[in-house]
């Protein structure tokens, strides 16, 4: 059971928008940056966002971030099939039992 | 280029210990956090521990205290980690993540550049 609650399976179509949703609290996302990192199959994670809304340097601007209060949500817009990957938000969290929390990951499928 | 290169894959018996290390090159070793990260078959990400390479310092998660040790050597450019104890959950494909920001800051809770991952099996 993962602190961060992401929807398991998100799915569009080529050159579509989609977006990923991360929910979590008051001790974790609603005082702390969220990060998102991008998984693709049999690979290491990959970070696209962090701080909230901010982009490494060589990751497109079809990724976004935002935080909302206790929430936050990854858009990808035009939707390619190389994108098709496992996503994780991740963000600090102020319980003692561990640091850096994570979402339980979204399936992206590009139809 | 910068990079973080793992350890090869590891099959202990219960109860064992498993030490997995991560080489860092292209950058200013001693300047980034270094983070441990797990990710059990089919699971997601689980956040382990994390270690200044400057000073040696620590902090784990809870759920390790007490089975994970996590040490640097500036000379090779090198962290470990070590996980004592195993058991058949501790199977995972482990990683090193260098954290987004320098030691001169706190932590950015965030990973800019992961290694690999190196594969523990835990079997009897």
């Amino acid at each position: 059971q993962s602190v961060l609650t992401q929807p398991p399976s998100v799915s569009a179509a080529p050159g579509q928008k989609v977006t990923i949703s991360c929910s979590g609290s008051s001790s974790n996302i609603g005082n702390n940056y969220v990060s998102w990192y991008q998984q693709l199959p049999g690979t290491a994670p990959k970070l696209l966002i962090y701080e909230n809304n901010k982009r490494p340097s060589g990751i497109p601007d079809r990724f976004s971030g935002s935080k909302s209060g206790t929430s936050a949500t990854l858009g990808i817009t035009g939707l390619q099939t190389g994108d098709e990957a496992d996503y994780y938000c991740g963000t600090w969290d102020s319980s003692l039992s561990a640091y850096v929390v994570f979402g339980g990951g979204t399936k992206l499928t590009v139809l | 280029q910068v990079q973080l290169v793992q350890s090869g894959a590891e099959v202990k018996k219960p109860g064992a210990s498993v030490k997995v290390s991560c080489k860092a090159s292209g950058y200013t070793f001693t300047s980034y956090y270094m983070h441990w990260v797990r990710q059990a078959p089919g699971q997601g990400l689980e956040w382990m521990g994390i270690i200044n390479p400057s000073g040696g310092s620590t902090s784990y998660a809870q759920k390790f205290q007490g089975r994970v040790t996590m040490t640097r050597d500036t000379s090779t450019s090198t962290v470990y980690m070590e996980l004592s104890s195993l058991r058949s959950e501790d199977t995972a494909v482990y990683y090193c993540a260098r954290d987004g920001t320098t030691v001169v800051t706190p932590p950015g809770w965030y990973f800019d550049l992961w290694g690999r991952g190196t594969l523990v099996t835990v079997s009897s």
